[in-house]
């Protein structure tokens, strides 16, 4: 079956611009994830939904970085007035239920100019 | 609080050696530890987890992991290493106050020369 998929791949921005990353979970998983990777680095979590509730935002690093899921599928993170240390590798995962497997997209890589 | 650390960020092996990559752990309760692996632009695919049904833990494409309470460590090993094995590894524990965000270490990265 379809894995978990992630739009867009690479997206390139420009300091100060809003950006919107699509994560397309597993059918039928009921919680997700974002998590940030920094180059060099191990993923770091963001945030957790629960169908379309977000229960933890506790690793999103500003009021700039905004998720959601309303419908309890699709989810989007948004990262307003970009900054150059928001450049990273956006992961999303998701799973059956919240603590089952994580399975996760290909990611997709912000940079921010 | 719980943490993983990942001893060598780069780690070297013949084709056909031991492959042998570190982790230890921190935690106050009995953790969940997994081992994921990154290819080139893709994301994580899951090698193995440790759910405490036993200490030895077999995963796909020939990895294993043994966990070693009285060493917190969850070493990760494959008898032979094989070309296609090159790529990251994360160790991660699941923490969190629903138990279930991932708190990955750094990453190692195994390189298999020919």
């Amino acid at each position: 079956g379809a894995g978990v998929s992630q739009s867009p791949r690479y997206k390139v921005a420009k300091r100060g611009q809003d950006v919107a990353l699509r994560c397309d979970p597993i059918s039928g998983h009921v919680s997700l994830f974002w998590y940030q990777q920094a180059l060099g680095q191990g993923p770091e979590f963001l945030t957790y939904f629960q169908n379309e509730a977000q229960l933890d935002k506790s690793g999103l690093p500003s009021d700039r970085f905004f998720a959601e899921r309303p419908e309890g599928s699709v989810s989007t993170l948004k990262i307003q007035r970009t900054q150059q240390e928001d450049s990273a590798v956006y992961l999303c995962a998701s799973s059956l239920r919240g603590r089952e497997t994580q399975y996760f997209g290909p990611g997709t890589r912000l940079l921010v100019l | 609080a719980q943490s993983v650390t990942q001893l060598g960020s780069h780690v070297s092996v013949s084709e056909g050696a031991l492959v042998l990559l570190r982790c230890n752990y921190s935690s106050s309760v009995p953790p969940y530890l997994f081992w994921y692996v990154q290819y080139p632009n893709q994301g994580l695919q899951l090698l193995l987890k440790y759910t405490s049904a036993a200490t030895l833990v077999k995963g796909i494409n020939g990895f294993e992991a043994e966990f070693k309470k009285s060493e917190t460590s969850f070493h990760l090993t494959k008898p032979s290493a094989h070309m296609s094995d090159a790529a990251e590894y994360f160790c991660a524990v699941r923490r969190g106050r629903y138990g279930n965000k991932l708190v990955f270490g750094a990453g190692t990265i195994l390189r298999v020369k020919s």
